[in-house]
Order: C-alpha cells, then structure tokens, then sequence
C-alpha cells in the first residue's frame, strides 16, 4: 500500500474487555513497531517485529498485552482486561530492513479509549 | 526513566522567526537522532535526521546542530511558517543489539507560528 495503515482508527472500550488493534506495514518492510502515545506524552516504545519475530518485546508494560506478526506482513497488539491507563493512541511504524537509519513511517494511529 | 529529554513543552513564534527546540541524552550508544513533526490526527513523520559525526545537518528551513561533548542536539527552524505548527518530537537510536532501529523519544514540542 501506499503507506502504513491501522485500524479501527478509534476504539470505545468499557473496562475489563479485550481489544485488537491491528496494524498492515509498507509492503517489503521487514521491521515492524509499535508505540504508545499518551495525551501530553512521547512516543513509548512497545514491541519490535524484524519479520514474524519479536526480538524487543522489552516495551510491553504488563502481559496483558501481546502482539504477534502474520510473515512480513499484517500485526495485531491485543489488550486483555483493558484498564483506563490503557487509553492512549497506539502507533504502528514499519521501516525497510529495522536498521538504526532506516526512516520509520508511522500509521495514523488507533485512538484507545477505555471507560 | 526518559533517556532523551526535549524543552521546551510549548513555544510561540511570530511569522519569519526562529524556532528552536533542545534536546538532550545520557546514553553514550545513542548513534542516530532523527526529529520527527506530527500534524494532529496524524503520525509523525520523519523531519530530519543526524548521526553524531557531523554537528550540523540543514534541509531548506531547518537544521539539526549536534553537540557531541555535551550531549545536546537542537532543531532550528529559520523563517518560521504558520504551516511549522505542530508536535515536534526528538529521538535516538541504538544501532545495534537486539534494541536495532527502537526509537526513544522526547515529550514533544508544540509549536504554534502566529501570521
């Protein structure tokens, strides 16, 4: 595609559900990441997919979250048991080969917000 | 802890000004710091970036100086325009390691250009 895309760009939850957010990369990129922004906050590093492998999940704040990749393609970030710190917008980048000079193209983003 | 910290939260610049935005590290492996400007309801998207061999980089308006020594980078934005208003956010990288092409990120900066 022509960029990085997420969907739903907006999630309403109620506390204590799960929800997926799914992410779909620039076709060919092999690295794949995902960030939490927080209202007023930087971007916090999640996860880190160099194809369908996580080397960095070091990001994930609590098991409850979890995030898998399908190849070099499509990845979801799931949330169990959703709580309101959970509320944030959720980015997903993808970049060439994940190198350190790679550009990193960021999605929209998925609005998360947890009532 | 933020391993990258950016000042201002907020500034205010007249149209044709100078807007300028420090950042800061610790981490000595830090070897790539890209700037990244985001529009609201979007992602960021990569502005210009630098590798700490060189103390300054410049694209048209804007410019990265680099400050080895102390650790310090800043953007420079000449002859700001009521289109530079947005979130501006400072980052590094690592590359090499498991942590391959992770961005850690400032707080941001949002800058509002008055016509």
């Amino acid at each position: 595609g022509a960029g990085v895309s997420q969907s739903p760009s907006n999630k309403v939850t109620e506390k204590g559900k799960d929800v997926e957010l799914r992410c779909d990369p620039i076709s060919g990129h092999t690295a794949l990441y995902w960030y939490r922004q927080r209202l007023g906050q930087g971007l916090e590093f999640l996860i880190y997919f160099q194809g369908n492998s996580a080397p960095d999940k070091s990001g994930l704040p609590s098991d409850r979250f979890s995030a898998e990749r399908t190849g070099e393609s499509v990845s979801t970030l799931t949330i169990q048991r959703t709580q309101q710190e959970d509320s944030a917008v959720y980015l997903c980048a993808s970049s060439l080969r994940g190198v350190a000079t790679d550009t990193q193209y960021f999605g929209p983003g998925t609005r998360l917000t947890v009532l | 802890q933020q391993q990258v910290k950016q000042s201002p939260q907020s500034l205010i610049v007249q149209k044709g000004g100078i807007s300028i935005i420090n950042c800061a590290y610790e981490n000595t492996a830090f070897d790539y710091f890209p700037w990244y400007q985001q529009f609201p309801g979007k992602g960021p998207a990569l502005l210009i970036a630098i590798r700490p061999d060189v103390s300054e980089k410049k694209e048209g308006r804007f410019t990265i100086s680099f400050n080895k020594s102390a650790k310090q980078f800043s953007l420079h934005i000449m002859d700001s325009q009521p289109g530079d208003s947005a979130t501006y956010f400072c980052a590094a990288s690592i590359g090499r390691g498991s942590t391959l092409g992770r961005l850690y990120f400032g707080r941001g900066t949002q800058l509002t250009v008055w016509p």
